[in-house]
């Protein structure tokens, strides 16, 4: 099966400006995942969504950050304005029950470097 | 909420000696302990896991011990090669009406040749 697509796998830009990060989860999966990983450190829950619904949010830096799930499939996780503390990797993944615990899927990442 | 500590950080092994990475939780409605491994400028996957209604799971050189009384839960793998070299992060599930995962720090293993 195809896995956890996530664009753009790098990214440069100056502190101030804004970006954004897509990702397409495995096809079926309910339950999509964002972290941010700072180098050396696990990854750090951002949101998290089921279907197109936010069931977690609590860490997310919502005077910058914010993230969408239209349709309950693709999502998007804007960074606006950036910060130089913001760079890091930005990971998607998915899972596929809801409530169920069962194994997250991670896509490649995407390595936001704020300069 | 749930806060995941691990340990050591950082790990240096002899190729072929064994290697043992110890995760501990806090909140005791945890219940799936998965352990992710990184390897450089990759993308986090599930090595091996463990639920909690058991206490001890292995796959060929690897295997997990869990201690629900100590909350505690550890990531063994013996005769260690240099391919096993990579980050190693455990994590706690818990699930309710949604299911949430908390990571622990990681910890670098290096296998020397």
């Amino acid at each position: 099966e195809a896995g956890v697509a996530q664009s753009p796998r790098y990214k440069i830009i100056e502190k101030r400006q804004s970006v954004a990060f897509w990702c397409n989860p495995i096809s079926g999966h309910a339950t999509l995942y964002w972290y941010q990983q700072i180098l050396g450190q696990g990854p750090k829950l951002l949101i998290q969504f089921q279907n197109n619904g936010v069931v977690d949010d609590s860490q997310l830096p919502k005077d910058r950050f914010s993230a969408e799930r239209l349709k309950g499939v693709d999502s998007t996780l804007k960074i606006q304005p950036a910060k130089l503390e913001d760079s890091a990797v930005y990971l998607c993944a998915s899972s596929f029950r809801q409530s169920m615990n069962t194994e997250a899927f991670f896509g490649q990442g995407t390595r936001l470097t704020v300069v | 909420g749930e806060n995941v500590e691990q340990h050591p950080s950082t790990l240096s092994v002899q190729e072929g000696d064994s290697a043992v990475i110890k995760c501990t939780y806090s909140d005791s409605a945890s219940n799936y302990f998965p352990w992710y491994k990184q390897e450089l400028g990759k993308r986090p996957q599930l090595i091996i896991d463990i639920r909690s209604n058991v206490g001890e799971k292995k796959d060929q050189r690897i295997a997990v011990t869990l201690n629900k009384t100590a909350k505690h839960f550890s990531l063994h793998i013996t005769e260690t090669q240099p391919e096993d070299s990579a980050v190693y992060f455990c994590a706690a599930t818990m699930s309710g009406g949604y299911q949430k995962v908390t990571f622990g720090t990681g910890t670098k293993l290096q296998v020397i040749p």
